[in-house]
């Protein structure tokens, strides 16, 4: 099983401030998807990004691929108590053959103080 | 969001004792997936179905066991519960089990499981 290292574990930020969460690997992902989880609720997808060194934009939030597809960050612009939650890194990989796996890292705890 | 129900929402159940969570999908999806989240461990995939009748393990299968007999249903039991499983099981659908579709999984909002 491939590993899923994600960093920092816990981040507690007032209102309006940045906010970068690291998703790291020493394994080559076929693509990888971040999540965000609510207290009571199964995640949602907030990404997918696919190609070595892709950056896509959701509003305030960037996501980005690495050049070697090892290693993903995702980064709030001026954080809001709504983006109070625990996000997810899911990286898929090849386990032979055609066959693909999704191994989720252990998540990133976000609260945003007002 | 999309058409997934788990239940019970909730249970208490007694060591030794076996449990059957139940996922009803209204998406018509091929794939369905148990996952259980636990602090420290994150998600971890139980079993999976790739179709009606056709299901393998994941990384955290044992003591557990799944049936779909319908397209719409994904069912996990747990033959006799351990305290190890007390935790919150998620089902995820997926219209394509390829990820160079780049399918999202969608969640179910969860069952949280206490064995005694």
């Amino acid at each position: 099983t491939q590993l899923l290292e994600q960093s920092p574990q816990f981040l507690s930020i007032q209102e309006g401030e940045n906010l970068t969460v690291y998703c790291n690997s020493s394994s080559v992902f076929s693509s990888l998807q971040w999540y965000r989880q609510e207290p009571g609720e199964g995640p949602v997808l907030l990404v997918t990004v696919v190609t070595g060194g892709e950056v896509k934009k959701l509003k305030r939030l960037t996501f980005q691929f690495g050049d070697a597809r090892k290693d993903s960050s995702l980064h709030i612009t001026a954080a809001q108590p709504g983006d109070t939650g625990l996000y997810l890194c899911a990286g898929f990989w090849n386990s032979g053959g055609s066959n693909y796996k999704l191994t989720f890292g252990k998540g990133t705890l976000l609260t945003v103080n007002p | 969001d999309a058409g997934i129900t788990q239940s019970p929402r909730h249970k208490v159940t007694e060591t030794g004792t076996p449990v059957t969570l139940r996922c009803h999908q209204t998406e018509n999806h091929r794939y369905m997936y148990w996952y259980r989240q636990d602090p420290g461990h994150g998600l971890r995939l139980i079993h999976y179905s790739y179709g009606v009748k056709d299901t393998d393990k994941g990384e955290v299968s044992d003591g557990y066991s799944v049936s779909r007999s319908k397209t719409e249903d994904f069912l996990l039991t747990l033959e006799s519960a351990t305290s190890s499983q007390t935790s919150v099981y998620f089902c995820a659908i997926s219209e394509f089990g390829d990820p160079l579709d780049n399918s999202p999984l969608h969640f179910g909002n969860g069952t949280r499981l206490t064995v005694t």
